[in-house]
Formats: structure tokens, sequence, C-alpha cells
């Protein structure tokens, strides 16, 4: 399977406590996004990378949250002090620069995510 | 600030008959607008994207209808089928920023067979 991978699929944790996430992205995609997606919404960017230079950060991601690309390969998200408001589905997402200036906008490549439950 | 709005929030349709999902938005530099399905836990699947130099953009049974003007855009699913049952999303985003996406609400697609 050449898709996005992201491990592990469910988390439950307490509240308080410290997760991380791993995302793997398709081999040749040198950007790399986080969303994260509660129910009944649709995703919401949180932060975004280029190899492994995190470029963007949304005010969604407080400072409890950090993101990591070493090598710009596999990405990790980490949430500490977890609060049940963290409850969501985390996204990754891949793809490729654009091949040309005047090119269409590369799609994204959506794993299947990270379901987080704080309780 | 939501800056795409999505209609209907849910939908019926019986097999056959066509479906149309309807986003507005707000933010004019906005130049590209792609439209993703979901499957229960699933990610989302980009569907078709379209930009607004065109009006209409046409892939299989799929075809979004794009209003420049009225900074509303479409999505119509000709016969639809009950493997068409899920959640569907309009996006937008602006120029060399494809991929951070602003999304509308999803619709929740079910088609009866």
């Amino acid at each position: 399977d050449t898709g996005v991978s992201q491990n592990p699929r469910h988390k439950i944790t307490k509240r308080g406590q410290n997760v991380t996430f791993r995302c793997d992205p398709i081999s040749e995609h040198n950007r790399l996004y986080w969303y994260r997606q509660t129910l009944g919404q649709g995703p919401e960017f949180l932060t975004y990378f280029q190899n492994e230079a995190q470029l963007e950060k949304s005010r969604l991601l407080s400072d409890r949250f950090s993101a990591e690309r070493p090598k710009g390969s596999f990405s990790t998200l980490e949430i500490q002090r977890t609060e049940q408001g963290d409850s969501a589905m985390y996204l990754c997402a891949s793809s490729r620069d654009r091949i040309r200036r005047s090119s269409y906008n590369s799609p994204l490549h959506f794993g299947n995510g990270t379901r987080l439950t704080v309780t | 600030q939501q800056q795409v709005k999505q209609s209907p929030q849910s939908l019926i349709v019986q097999k056959g008959g066509i479906s149309i999902i309807n986003c507005a938005y707000e933010n004019t530099a906005f130049d590209y607008f792609p439209w993703y399905q979901q499957f229960p836990g699933k990610g989302p699947a980009l569907l078709i994207a379209i930009r607004p130099d065109v009006s209409e953009k046409k892939e299989g049974r799929f075809t979004i209808s794009f209003n420049k003007s009225a900074k509303q855009f479409s999505l119509h699913i000709m016969d639809s089928q009950p493997g068409d049952s899920a959640t569907y999303f309009c996006a937008a985003s602006k120029y060399n920023q494809g991929g951070k996406l602003i999304f509308g609400q999803g619709t929740e697609l079910s088609v009866k067979p």
C-alpha cells in the first residue's frame, strides 16, 4: 500500500496524559499536513511541513501541540496534557510540489486518521 | 468565521437520481475548489476539483458548476448509486496554498436502492 499511513488508528487516553501520533506520507511527497476533524464537521488545518521545515501553524494549534518532521520523512504530532476538547480525528495528508508555476495545485492525499478519545 | 458554507447538511436521493450539493465562499482570493468524498472510518479522498477560470468541469458522473460572480459552486452526481452514499465536503484554498484547505461542514448523502 503506497498511501498515507497513520498510527495508531485509535487512541483512548485519560485527561492530562500526553499522546503522540505518527504519519508516514507517500514517499515522493515533500509536503505534509495535519488536520483535525470533529464529529459532523469538515477537517480543519493545523500545520504544514515542506520537507523538514514547519512553514505554517494554525491558531488552533495551542502550545500543548507540537509537530515534527525529522529528515523530511515521517511526521509526529504530540499533544501534551490532553483535554476532553482534544477528542477528534487527527488526519495527515501529503502532496508533492507543483511541477510548474502555472500548474494546478497538487492534490492532497489523506490518511485514514487517528481517532483520539480523551476521557 | 465560516469561510465556506455548505448545504444541505444531509440529502436522501433515490438510485438513478441526481444529487446536488451547494457551497458558497466569501474570500475572493480563493482560486482552487476541490470536492472530497469521505466514507465512515476513512480519510477524505479527492473527487474532482475546479479553478475559477472555467464554469464547469465534468468527470464521469460527477460535475462541478462554478459561478464566480455569485461566489458559489456545486457538485452534481448524476445517476446516483448506493455506493455513492458518503459524506461530501467542498473546500477552497488560495493560490499556492493548495494544501491549506478551508472545508465546508459536509453533506451526508444517502442513496436509496
